[in-house]
Order: C-alpha cells, then sequence, then structure tokens
C-alpha cells in the first residue's frame, strides 16, 4: 500500500516563530488532507488539498502531486496551535485514508 | 446538531464482554469509516461503508463487526473485548470515497 512519512516527528517552537511541516508519500493520490489533533484528542480539517495551494489565515498548505509532497505552513504560531499535526492521503488503490505518523507541534508561551 | 457525533465518548469493559460504539452522521455521507488510534501505530482503518447495507474490512478487521442498516448510522461491535481493543476509536464520514472526511469526536476505550 501507499506509504506516508511526516517530519521533523517532533517540533518545538517560541510563540511567534514560523514551521513548514512536511508530508511524503510513495504514490500518485486523489485526495491529501491535513488534521490538527488538538491536545482534547480531537481531529479538526485544516486542508482539503489534493493538489496546489491553499490558505486559511495563519495557516497555508501546498501541495505538489507530481513530486509527491505536501507542506503546510504556521505563520506566527501560538500555543493553541500545540498538538499533532496528521497528513493522510488517499489514492486508487483502495478506500481510505493512510495516515502519516504526524508531527508533535509545542509551542512555548 | 449537524455533523457527526460518537457515543460514548469513555467506555470502560471487561474482558470478553460485547460493546457496542455508535457513529451518527447528518450530511447523509455516502461513506462511513472506523479507524483504531494507538501509540506507535498512527490511525488504522478497521471497517468501512460505501453505502447502507455495503460494508468491507479495512486494515484491522479482526475482533469487530459492523452494520450499517441505515444511511447516517455506522456501528461498531466488539464481540468479546480483548485488551489489545484498548483504544481510541474514530468514526469518520464523506461523500465518496475520496472527498473531504470528517472525523468523530473519538470514543476512548479501555478493556480491564
Amino acid at each position: 500500500g501507499i506509504q506516508v512519512e511526516q517530519s521533523p516527528p517532533d517540533l518545538i517552537l517560541q510563540e511567534g516563530a514560523n514551521s513548514t511541516l512536511r508530508c511524503n508519500f510513495s504514490d500518485s493520490v486523489n485526495n491529501l488532507q491535513w488534521f490538527h489533533q488538538n491536545p482534547w484528542g480531537q481531529l479538526i480539517n485544516l486542508f482539503y488539498i489534493p493538489s496546489g495551494t491553499k490558505q486559511n489565515g495563519r495557516l497555508s498548505a501546498t501541495t505538489v502531486a507530481t513530486e509527491r509532497y505536501s507542506l503546510l505552513y504556521i505563520s506566527s504560531s501560538q500555543t493553541t496551535d500545540s498538538g499533532v499535526y496528521f497528513c493522510a492521503v488517499h489514492n486508487n488503490a483502495g478506500n481510505m485514508l493512510t495516515f502519516g505518523g504526524g508531527t508533535r507541534l509545542m509551542v512555548k508561551p | 446538531d449537524a455533523g457527526i457525533t460518537q457515543s460514548p465518548r469513555y467506555k470502560i469493559t471487561e474482558t470478553g464482554r460485547q460493546v457496542t460504539l455508535m457513529c451518527h452522521q447528518t450530511w447523509s455521507h455516502s461513506y462511513m469509516f472506523w479507524y483504531r488510534q494507538d501509540l506507535g501505530h498512527g490511525l488504522r482503518l478497521i471497517y468501512y461503508s460505501a453505502a447502507a447495507d455495503i460494508t468491507d474490512k479495512g486494515e484491522v478487521p479482526d475482533g469487530y463487526v459492523v452494520s450499517r442498516s441505515k444511511t447516517e448510522n455506522f456501528p461498531l461491535t466488539l464481540e468479546s473485548a480483548t485488551r489489545s481493543q484498548t483504544s481510541v476509536y474514530f468514526c469518520a464520514s464523506s461523500w465518496t470515497a475520496d472527498t473531504e472526511a470528517f472525523f468523530g469526536q473519538g470514543t476512548r476505550l479501555t478493556v480491564v
């Protein structure tokens, strides 16, 4: 099946810093989503982005499908950005989202 | 309220008991999914359903049973719970297999 790798696995930032999270996948995809799992365990949809670039406030994402990677940018980080960020992909091989291992982000005040 | 809801939020059960986790969505999405989240394994698909009365196995189906008699509900049953099934369970739904999926708030299940 498709492999999804996220980097870095852990990230500690000072409030106000910027960061880039990366998601690499091993095959072509027709769906890619970014999620934020907050400290209460909820999975919150950030972006549905099989290709191209999208922005939502301080967050933006870019997927380059031909090169099999996606990037999530967080600017001016806040303590509420803390949690785990997951990338998940879907391809024609199956009817499910395959998740990466996540990036655990801690933003310090 | 619109959306996808799971119940219960927390459950403790004993080894060998049957337990059912509920999932309800109000969007009339065709697809529904059950995932489990474990440390070291991330989120893994247990079962999914493409429509009412159509279900199929995911990556880790052993020990679980699903049914979908109505579009909006997708219960997950552990017929005889084992300690290895202690996990956080997430239900999700989407219009098709590859459109945006939305997740419920999760059920934390502990088997003692």
